[in-house]
C-alpha cells in the first residue's frame, strides 16, 4: 500500500535558523515527488517536482532533494513569511497525488 | 493568467440537503482533479476527470457523491443528502495533461463545506 510519512509534524524555528523537513515514502511505480506549501484557509501552492534519486531543486531559501526512499526540504535562513504547512505528495500508478499530512512550520522573528 | 477558480468559497448546508461545488480549471488545462481535506488529515484524492469523461473515481464514495466536467462550463462535484461527516475542505486541481502525474497539478482555493 502506498504511504507517505512526513516529519516532524510541527517545527518552530527562530528566524535565520536553518533546518530540514523529511518526507519518506513507500510506493510502487513512483511518478514524481511533489512539494507544496499551504497557508491557512488556502489551497496548496506548487513548489517542486523531483523525478529521480539524486535530483535537487532550489527556489529562494528552499531546496528539495530526493533519494530512493525519502525527500528532504531544506530551509536556509528562514523568515517569518516562510511559516506555512509544507506538504509532500507522490504521483503513483493512477493519475492522482498521494499526500502526507504535512509539516507545520512556524518561524519566529 | 487566472488560476484555478472554485466557488463558493464557503458553503453551509443542513443535513439531508444537496451541496454543489464548482471548479474552473486554469486556462489551457483540460484535466481536473478533486480532493478532500478533513481537519488534521492529509488531502485525499476523490476523482479525476477530463472533458465529458470520468477517468478515475476510485477515491470517491459510491453513495451520494458524483462529479462531472461537461463540454461547456465548470466541473461540478455534487454531494446529495449531506451528513455531518461530509464537512471538510474540498479542493480542485488542474493540469495541462493527465496521462502521467509527472505533470504538476495546480490547486484552487477550496470550498469549505459545513454541514449543520
Amino acid at each position: 500500500e502506498d504511504q507517505v510519512t512526513q516529519s516532524p509534524e510541527a517545527l518552530r524555528l527562530q528566524e535565520g535558523e536553518s533546518s530540514s523537513l523529511n518526507c519518506s515514502y513507500t510506493v510502487s511505480g513512483l511518478r514524481g515527488l511533489f512539494w507544496y506549501r499551504q497557508d491557512p484557509g488556502k489551497g496548496p501552492e506548487f513548489l517542486f517536482t523531483l523525478y529521480s534519486a539524486g535530483e535537487e531543486k532550489e527556489k529562494e531559501r528552499l531546496k528539495a532533494t530526493l533519494t530512493k526512499k525519502e525527500s528532504f526540504l531544506h530551509i536556509t535562513a528562514p523568515k517569518p513569511e516562510d511559516s506555512a504547512t509544507y506538504l509532500c505528495a507522490v504521483g503513483a500508478g493512477a493519475n492522482n497525488l498521494f499526500f502526507g499530512t504535512g509539516t507545520r512550520l512556524t518561524v519566529i522573528p | 493568467n487566472a488560476g484555478v477558480m472554485q466557488n463558493p468559497r464557503h458553503l453551509v448546508r443542513r443535513r439531508g440537503q444537496e451541496a454543489r461545488l464548482r471548479c474552473s480549471p486554469m486556462k489551457g488545462h483540460s484535466h481536473v482533479y478533486w480532493y478532500r481535506q478533513l481537519p488534521e488529515e492529509g488531502l485525499k484524492f476523490m476523482v479525476y476527470l477530463q472533458k465529458e469523461n470520468i477517468i478515475d473515481e476510485s477515491g470517491m464514495p459510491k453513495e451520494r457523491f458524483s462529479a462531472e466536467f461537461p463540454k461547456e462550463g465548470p466541473s461540478i462535484l455534487r454531494i446529495q443528502q449531506v451528513v455531518r461527516g461530509d464537512s471538510a475542505a474540498y479542493f480542485c486541481a488542474s493540469s495541462p495533461r493527465g496521462q502521467s502525474v509527472s505533470y504538476e497539478q495546480y490547486f484552487g482555493p477550496g470550498t469549505r463545506l459545513t454541514v449543520t
